[in-house]
């Protein structure tokens, strides 16, 4: 069974501008979470979504926002990029709503120029 | 912020000893899960112990649980060099907190 994957793998953009990320689940996985990863601020939680829905979202500006469509994939995108943005963007599945075993993607380390 | 503390920071010991990582955390959970990560890829989940549990076992993992100080720790028995990794305990409520990390080097 194929893993969480996450495309692309790694993206330079540069200030001003927006980016997309793709996250593709564990195949019968309905839930899926997206998280940024910096040196400095560590794992912090983006958003969340179950059934197309957001069910939760984290303390992101507006400029992150995200969707799930039917097929449980999910995108991320991030508009009006700042260099603060560069970081790896985590993507993890599960099969219900209750977070209690995720699965990661290797990630998408964007760098913002 | 409500993310977690993990200490220590980081930790380095040889082949064959012990490591213990402690993790605090700030709100009421359902459950506390460790989780590895090698050099800057996804993580993988290592173990879940729930709220009215205290400890729990999975091979070389032991973790435990004091709801009462907020507080887990786990500890690798007989490490090996493939253990060298980052190690981060996650408090799930509605959502999965992330506590800040630990990084463990384990020599040959």
């Amino acid at each position: 069974k194929a893993g969480v994957t996450q495309t692309p793998r790694y993206l330079i953009k540069t200030r001003g501008q927006q980016v997309t990320l793709s996250c593709s689940p564990i195949s019968g996985h309905r839930s899926v979470s997206w998280y940024q990863q910096t040196p400095g601020q560590g794992l912090q939680f983006l958003f969340e979504y179950f059934s197309e829905t957001q069910r939760n979202k984290g303390n992101f500006p507006g400029r992150f926002s995200g969707r799930q469509f039917s097929n449980s994939r999910s995108e991320m995108n991030v508009s009006t990029l700042e260099l603060g943005d560069s970081a790896l963007y985590l993507c993890a599945s599960s099969w219900t709503a209750s977070n209690e075993k995720l699965f990661f993607g290797s990630g998408t380390q964007l760098s913002v120029l | 912020s409500q993310q977690g503390e993990e200490d220590p920071q980081a930790l380095s010991i040889q082949e064959g000893e012990n490591a213990t990582m402690n993790c605090s955390y700030k709100t009421s959970i359902n459950n506390l899960q460790w989780y590895r990560q090698n050099s800057g890829r996804g993580l993988v989940h290592l173990i879940l112990i729930r709220s009215n549990e205290r400890e729990k076992h999975s091979g070389r993992l032991r973790v435990t649980l004091d709801t009462s100080k907020k507080s887990s720790s786990l500890l690798i028995t007989a490490s090996r060099a493939a253990d060298t990794a980052s190690y981060f305990c996650a408090g799930n409520t509605d959502k999965l907190i992330f506590g800040t990390g630990t990084r463990l080097q384990v020599f040959p």
